[in-house]
């Protein structure tokens, strides 16, 4: 069965404090894997979009690397306004559909 | 840049009530999916939609019906409403390629809530 597993479920940081975020994956067979932040009330804005084992991608402060079973996000020296919660979501290859999973998402507090 | 636009922002129903969503993609984005986010929880897939046709179907229930028009823009429709069906719904828009996952970018969201 596919699934998409986060952790920590809540981390709260200290600003400039840095660390990471987990994403455990299983699913036959990966499209896609992607990062998305998402704030009270509103829709996930997106991040990173991974396909391959051993891809990074960096924006600001963030860094989004991918392994064959998880992924990381990682976030240098944070802010107050990195907090949000960080939603991990595969998108299985079988699936011309294309429907995201999700995992239950990281709530990420940066006290100033 | 042109985001998904999602309407009503806002909806409140009774039960046994219908109500219609709608979503309007990115610009020359041909898919279009909805999921539905409880409180505390991560998105749940219901309905994806691709050049107007039902390209997947998750777990929404049988009182739901969705379709997309010739514009593309789509709408959701809610049969015979429940306690239960209180939640966040998304529309997210996507442009499909041949390989590779297809980013999907979200709209705001219609927040329904079920008295």
């Amino acid at each position: 069965e596919d699934q998409v597993t986060q952790s920590p479920e809540a981390l709260r940081l200290q600003e400039g404090e840095s660390s990471s975020l987990n994403c455990s994956y299983t699913v036959s067979g990966l499209r896609g894997l992607f990062w998305y932040r998402q704030d009270p009330g509103k829709g996930p804005e997106f991040l990173f979009t991974l396909y391959s084992a051993g891809e990074e991608k960096e924006k600001e402060r963030l860094k989004a690397t991918l392994t064959k079973k998880e992924s990381f996000l990682h976030i240098t020296a944070p802010k107050p306004e990195d907090s949000a919660t960080y939603l991990c979501a595969v998108q299985p290859s079988y699936n011309q559909g294309g429907k995201l999973i999700f995992g239950q998402g990281t709530e990420l507090s940066v006290k100033p | 840049a042109a985001g998904v636009i999602q309407s009503p922002r806002h909806l409140i129903k009774e039960k046994r009530e219908t109500a219609t969503l709608k979503c309007y993609p990115i610009p020359r984005h041909d898919t279009v999916y909805w999921y539905q986010q409880g409180p505390g929880q991560d998105p749940q897939f219901l309905i994806s939609f691709y050049e107007k046709m039902q390209s997947d179907k998750g777990s929404i229930p049988d009182r739901f019906s969705a379709q997309q028009f010739s514009d593309y823009h789509s709408e959701l429709n809610m049969s015979s409403l429940e306690l239960g069906d209180s939640a966040l719904y998304f529309c997210a828009s996507s442009f499909a390629r041949t390989s590779g996952g297809e980013t999907q970018y979200f709209g705001p969201g219609t927040r329904l809530l079920v008295l």
